[in-house]
Order: C-alpha cells, then structure tokens, then sequence
C-alpha cells in the first residue's frame, strides 16, 4: 500500500539555521507529493506540491523536489524563522483509479521549534 | 479569500453520547473529505465525497460513523455511539478537482472531540 515516512522530531533550531525534514514514500504508480504546514489550533494549509518527477515545488522560501529515482521529497529551509514554528507533514496522492481517488496518505508529522 | 469552515471547533462528550460535526466547504468545490487526526498523527482519511455521492468510505467504521452530504454541498458527520477512542482532531476538507491526485485540497479549522 501507499506509505510515507517523515525523519523523526521533534525538530528545534536556532532563528536563521538551515533547516532539512527528511520524507520517503512508498507508492505504485506517479503519485503527487505534498507538504502541508498546521500552525497550533489550526487546520493543514499547504505549503508546496510537486506534481511529477524532479519538479521543485517551492513557497515562503521553503522548497521540496521530487526525487523519483531515491523516492524521496525532502524540505529544506534556508534561514528558518521563529515563525516557521509548527508541524509539517509530508503526503502524497496517487492518481485517481482502481480504488484510489486522490486521497492523501500522510506522514507522521514533524515538530518544528525555532528559538530566538 | 474562501475557507472551509467548521463547527463546532471544540466538542466534549461522554461515552455512549451521540456527537455530529458541520462542514461547509469552500463554495463550488466538487470533492469533499473527511479526516481523523489523532495526536501526534497525521490525518486519515475516513470519507470522500464526489458532489452528494460517496466515492470512498473503505476506513469509515460504519457501526458507529455516518456521513452524509446532502445536496452534494455542506457536510455532517456523526458518531453514535461515541467512545473513549474517538478522541481526536475530525479535519474537512474540499478541493475543486475531481479526485486527481494533483489536486489541492483545502483544509478547514478542525472540531476537537474529546470523549470522556
């Protein structure tokens, strides 16, 4: 079945380190890849998609490529902020058929604590 | 900008009680889901709507969760009766698309239930 696999947290940085979350899936098919962002007491927003092999989806200076040959899409920040503070998810989405229609298979999620 | 909204945001009950949750998605959006987040967790789907037809409910567990989307536009879900273990973060979400896996789907505030 479909899986992901996001790197163990929590995750705490000092403000302007480079920040990396590791995520791997497991999918048939070419499934789409997500990373979604929860800010405390409030709902997923997302952050970036990649759509297709070594897409790079990038947003608010953070950014994920697809890597189909390592199964992988990590994030990688920069300058991380203490507002980039939250849990971030990794998910995919295989294409609609058979038993799939476009559900979204998420990771365990990824504490982010920046400090000052 | 549009959003899906949620009601209640927080909801206490005891075990045994009937509970129900609202969603409204974002207007004109096609698709609608439904997902459980238990703490520390990503979310799992429990059911997709297409318009007012239920397109998968293979994790819902149907002895006690009922869903519907009446004319194929707000959305109720409920529990009866509920138990200690469904304590968790009950997520909506729309998207505009069909189904396809490069879909964005746009997540609401959540309802928090707590079973006592």
């Amino acid at each position: 079945g479909n899986s992901v696999t996001q790197m163990e947290g929590p995750v705490t940085l000092s403000e302007e380190a480079f920040l990396t979350i590791n995520c791997t899936y497991t999918a048939t098919g070419y499934p789409s890849l997500f990373w979604y962002v929860q800010y405390p007491g409030e709902g997923l927003q997302l952050l970036l998609k990649a759509t297709k092999a070594d897409d790079k989806g990038s947003n608010k200076g953070f950014e994920a490529t697809y890597r189909k040959e390592t199964t992988s899409f990590h994030l990688e920040k920069g300058s991380v902020q203490v507002s980039d503070s939250a849990v971030y998810f990794c998910a995919l989405s295989r294409p609609a058929g058979g038993t799939s229609y476009g559900k979204l298979t998420f990771g365990q999620g990824t504490i982010l604590t920046v400090h000052p | 900008e549009a959003e899906v909204a949620q009601s209640p945001r927080y909801k206490i009950t005891e075990k045994s009680q009937a509970v129900a949750f609202w969603c409204d998605p974002i207007s004109g959006h096609a698709t609608l889901y439904w997902y459980r987040q238990i703490l520390g967790q990503g979310p799992e789907l429990l059911v997709q709507f297409q318009d007012e037809s239920v397109v998968d409910d293979s994790q819902l567990p149907k002895d006690r969760f009922s869903a519907e989307r009446l004319k194929g536009v707000d959305s109720t879900l409920k529990i009866q009766p509920a138990e200690l273990g469904d304590s968790a973060m009950y997520l909506c979400a729309s998207s505009s698309g069909l189904g396809q896996s490069t879909d964005t789907q746009y997540f609401g505030p959540g309802t928090r239930l707590t079973v006592l």
